[in-house]
């Protein structure tokens, strides 16, 4: 079975243009969530999703970054306009219960804005 | 508010050696409980979960954790550490307020 598909894998951008990261999760999964990972900051929860709707967004740093989940098989996160601080690790994961139980993860999209 | 503490940030261990990676969970109640594998430049792998029943859970790569409600514990144990074991370790506790994981712990096998 495929796990949770990320892409692209690598992406390396200037500061301003726009990077669009893509995720889909594994089948029959209701919730998906988008974490960011770098050295200082650690893993850090962006927002979560279930059953397409977003639920919480609280983690997402300001307007310049949004999410959708347009259908149960599709989620981006898209950053407009890139920052250099914006560069590290974007993890998917997806989980097949609710709020709390075990997530699988993508193997991430590594950012880079120069 | 639920939290997760990895009181190590760095292991060092021999290969070979047995190993124990430690967790404690700050919950109101018990928390489902899990520990996760992360190597170099790959996303996070589920090793083993606990929701309830027995308190000793296996898991996958020859891992094991155990939950000890009296200490607020889930460490997690391999009797015999391979150099591909060489990785950092999260724990994790999910709860009302979602899955919160712990910092992680980075596991340094010597030869």
């Amino acid at each position: 079975d495929a796990g949770v598909i990320q892409s692209p894998r690598h992406e390396v951008t200037e500061m301003g243009q726009e990077v669009t990261l893509r995720c889909k999760p594994i089948s029959g999964h209701n919730s998906l969530f988008w974490y960011r990972q770098t050295m200082m900051r650690g893993l850090e929860l962006l927002i979560y999703f279930n059953n397409n709707v977003p639920i919480d967004d609280s983690g997402m740093p300001e307007d310049r970054f949004s999410a959708k989940m347009p259908n149960a098989s599709f989620s981006t996160l898209k950053i407009q306009p890139s920052e250099p601080r914006d560069s590290a690790v974007y993890f998917c994961a997806s989980s097949p219960g609710p709020w709390g139980y075990e997530q699988y993860f993508g193997p991430g999209t590594r950012l880079t804005v120069t | 508010a639920q939290s997760v503490t990895q009181p190590d940030i760095h292991i060092t261990v021999s290969e070979g050696a047995s190993l124990e990676l430690r967790c404690n969970y700050s919950y109101g109640a018990t928390p489902y409980l899990f520990w996760y594998v992360q190597s170099p430049g790959q996303g996070l792998q589920l090793l083993l979960k606990y929701f309830s029943g027995d308190t000793l859970v296996q898991g996958i790569k020859g891992f094991e954790a155990e939950f000890k409600r009296s200490q607020s514990s889930f460490n997690l144990r391999k009797p015999s550490v391979h150099w591909s074991d060489a990785a950092e370790y999260f724990c994790g506790g999910g709860g009302a307020d979602g899955l919160t994981f712990g910092k992680g712990t980075h596991l340094i096998i010597q030869p």
